[in-house]
């Protein structure tokens, strides 16, 4: 639902950087969210953004711009543990939360 | 310790049945909500509560049914109608409908496999 766009898989190398990116439908437009997904687990959050601008969290940083409808999750330093699916979530008129499909990171040696 | 529990972890179901999937949070959150998940997709909302005695329908609520008696629990009772259930569903909370920080807090899932 409302066309929450990401791309489906990236590849990147231990210790490099990766940005994955995010648009979605502005109309009603509350805020986003950032969630890691190991395979069969729940989603566990990352981070929230609800004014344009970078939240640094340690090795991972969020990006908003609201009137473009665009996010990126920036992933530093990548470690095998970060191999993982990255979903892009946005609260809209303050009742639902809608995902995207998820980007499946895989970082090598 | 607060969280959100949801049981069983595996549940297996024959053709024609109903079966419901356990929600239970003690985190006091007035928002709870019911998520399907198919290998390699996202999360697609099936229903959502935000306040007891009230739900609403998600994007793919045709097969399903819920309940919020209790502020603490939003059972999804699966129903035969539903034609393609096998899927692994997620339940998660919300602090408040209406704050700006409202991060939905996820439970373990329920994997359901018709057999």
């Amino acid at each position: 639902g409302q066309n929450i766009d990401q791309p489906t898989e990236m590849t990147a190398t231990e210790g490099a950087i990766v940005q994955i990116n995010c648009t979605y439908q502005t109309s009603g437009f509350n805020g986003l969210f950032w969630y890691q997904q190991h395979a069969g687990e729940a989603p566990t959050f990352l981070s929230y953004n609800v004014l344009d601008g970078l939240e640094e969290k340690g090795r991972f940083s969020s990006f908003l711009s609201r009137s473009k409808g665009y996010s990126y999750l920036l992933l530093k330093e990548l470690q095998m543990k970060d191999s993982a699916s990255y979903l892009c979530a946005v609260s809209y008129n303050f009742n639902k939360f809608y995902f995207g499909s998820g980007t499946k990171l895989n970082v090598k040696p | 310790d607060g969280g959100i529990t949801q049981s069983p972890k595996y549940l297996f179901r024959k053709e024609g049945q109903n079966v419901t999937l356990s929600c239970e949070q003690n985190l006091n959150h007035d928002a709870m909500y019911w998520y399907r998940q198919d290998p390699g997709q996202g999360l697609r909302l099936i229903y959502y509560s935000q306040i007891v005695n009230d739900f609403q329908k998600g994007d793919i609520a045709e097969g399903y049914s819920v309940s919020r008696e209790k502020k603490e629990s939003f059972p999804l009772t699966v129903t035969s109608a539903q034609k393609n259930p096998t899927a692994f569903y997620l339940c998660a909370s919300s602090i408040d409908n209406r704050g700006w920080n409202t991060e939905a807090f996820f439970g373990q899932g329920t994997r359901l496999t018709v057999v």
